[in-house]
């Protein structure tokens, strides 16, 4: 088990609504980063904060945003949810540099399953 | 094309069987390569970590990378039930090291 904690673990929302969800990075990590999971697909990256700011994005709207707090725990906000954004969120986080195995390593928690009807 | 394609299975084998999986890409700029495995329902699991060509081993696990072919691989030896999972492979560049590009996951099935 990694010590990245996300909630909730499930949620169901309608189309058009906004969602919000958390996510506690493991203890000495700084860097947090978010994942959609589609069914059947791998992971794709929606962006990544570091010291609290945007520090890299994917190809994603804007209606998906986040937040790093100093405690380096974070949030991703989605709003005007689409039924193509029903998946798993992970949220993953990374240790400080000079810190870990590699500076490309990144431990996953255990994802949100959101779907939107 | 997507920059890195993995063979999507579903690949079953007998219990203490040898496992390849394989990943092939496209962006001559990744340099770190990481294989995760997932089960069902949960977050990935890093498993190994490489960053130069060649082989890495842990335990029943080894990484192999080739860059000059653009091609990875982990094989897994005497094979266990436990070992029943989904694996990814991931891959990052040095300007973007934390940003993971991931293949679409192969599934395994060891029976018993």
């Amino acid at each position: 088990e990694t010590g990245v904690t996300q909630s909730p673990t499930h949620l169901i929302k309608t189309r058009g609504q906004q969602v919000t969800l958390r996510c506690s990075s493991q203890s000495g990590h700084n860097t947090v980063s978010w994942y959609q999971q589609a069914l059947g697909q791998g992971p794709q990256f929606i962006f990544q904060y570091y010291r609290e700011e945007e520090n890299g994005r994917g190809n994603f709207p804007p209606r998906f945003s986040g937040l790093q707090f100093p405690n380096y725990s974070s949030e991703l906000n989605v709003n005007a949810l689409e039924l193509d954004d029903s998946a798993l969120y992970l949220c993953a986080s990374s240790p400080a540099l000079g810190q870990g195995e590699g500076i490309a390593e990144a431990f996953f928690g255990q994802g949100t399953r959101l779907t939107v009807v | 094309q997507k920059e890195v394609e993995q063979d999507p299975g579903p690949l079953s084998v007998p219990e203490g069987a040898i496992v390849s999986l394989n990943c092939t890409y496209s962006n001559s700029a990744f340099q770190y390569f990481m294989w995760y495995r997932q089960y069902s329902r949960k977050g990935p699991e890093l498993l190994m970590y490489t960053y130069s060509s060649g082989n890495k081993e842990d335990g029943r696990f080894t990484a192999q990378v080739d860059k000059s072919s653009k091609y990875i691989s982990l094989f897994i030896r005497d094979s266990q039930p436990s070992d029943s999972a989904t694996y990814l492979c991931a891959m990052a560049t040095w300007s973007s090291a934390r940003q993971l590009t991931f293949g679409s996951g192969t599934q395994l099935t060891v029976l018993p």
